[in-house]
């Protein structure tokens, strides 16, 4: 089971600001890191699967950039709207099967408005 | 529809009853995962099956069961349950064939154990 770090824990941004956060991981024994994106009374929906050092994956105004190197991966949001507001949960992935997808405990933020 | 289901999506039981959650899934994944959330821990695996003849222990399955029916369903069985267990409880699916091991959840299961 691989140690997995999300920071910060909560984050409140105003409507409109940038922001980032982070998860860590094992630099070793490492296949791939899982971004996922968790709305309250939702189901985590998946954002990015990223494998290769310097990696960098956008959808919309979320990118997520991935240094296997150091054992870190980013998460940008741009120009924050409300409904970004979510859970965003990282997964580090040893590659051995299901006991190797390591769940972070996640960056809750808040836009507001 | 929602590819992946669980029911039920809330339960309130008492402690020493035996409760079972179910997953279906219409993906055609043959993997299938549950996890539970509890407040500050993020998810942790209980268990996971990889086809329908192969059932595997995750991090904390102490107090639990599963069963893979077939391909579509895997349940979860707390076979005593207590007070420890209340948590929010997901279901989750991956393709094999698949170069990374993306999951797809379901809706989640709030289980209150009183």
């Amino acid at each position: 089971i691989l140690n997995v770090e999300q920071s910060p824990q909560s984050l409140h941004v105003q409507e409109g600001d940038s922001t980032n956060f982070t998860c860590s991981f094992p630099s070793s024994n490492f296949y791939a890191l899982h971004w996922y994106r968790w709305e309250t009374a939702k189901s985590p929906e998946a954002l990015f699967v990223m494998t290769l050092n310097g990696d960098e994956k956008k959808k919309g105004r979320i990118s997520a950039t991935l240094n296997t190197k150091e054992g870190y991966s980013y998460l940008y949001i741009k120009g924050s709207q409300p409904e970004d507001s979510a859970t965003y949960l990282c997964a580090a992935d040893s590659g051995g099967g299901a006991d190797g997808l390591t769940f972070g405990k996640g960056t809750h933020l808040i836009i507001q408005p | 529809d929602a590819d992946v289901t669980q029911t039920p999506r809330n339960r309130i039981t008492k402690t020493g009853k035996r409760i079972m959650l179910e997953c279906s899934q219409t993906k055609g994944h043959d993997r299938m995962y549950w996890y539970r959330q509890d407040p500050g821990l993020g998810l942790r695996l209980i268990y996971y099956s990889f086809d329908v003849k192969d059932i595997n222990k995750g991090e904390i399955s102490d107090g639990y069961s599963v069963s893979r029916q077939a391909q579509a369903k895997f349940s979860l069985s707390l076979e005593s349950a207590i007070p420890n267990q209340t948590a929010l409880y997901f279901c989750a699916t991956s393709d094999s064939t698949g170069w990374t091991d993306t999951q797809y959840f379901g809706p989640g299961t709030r289980l209150t154990v009183l």
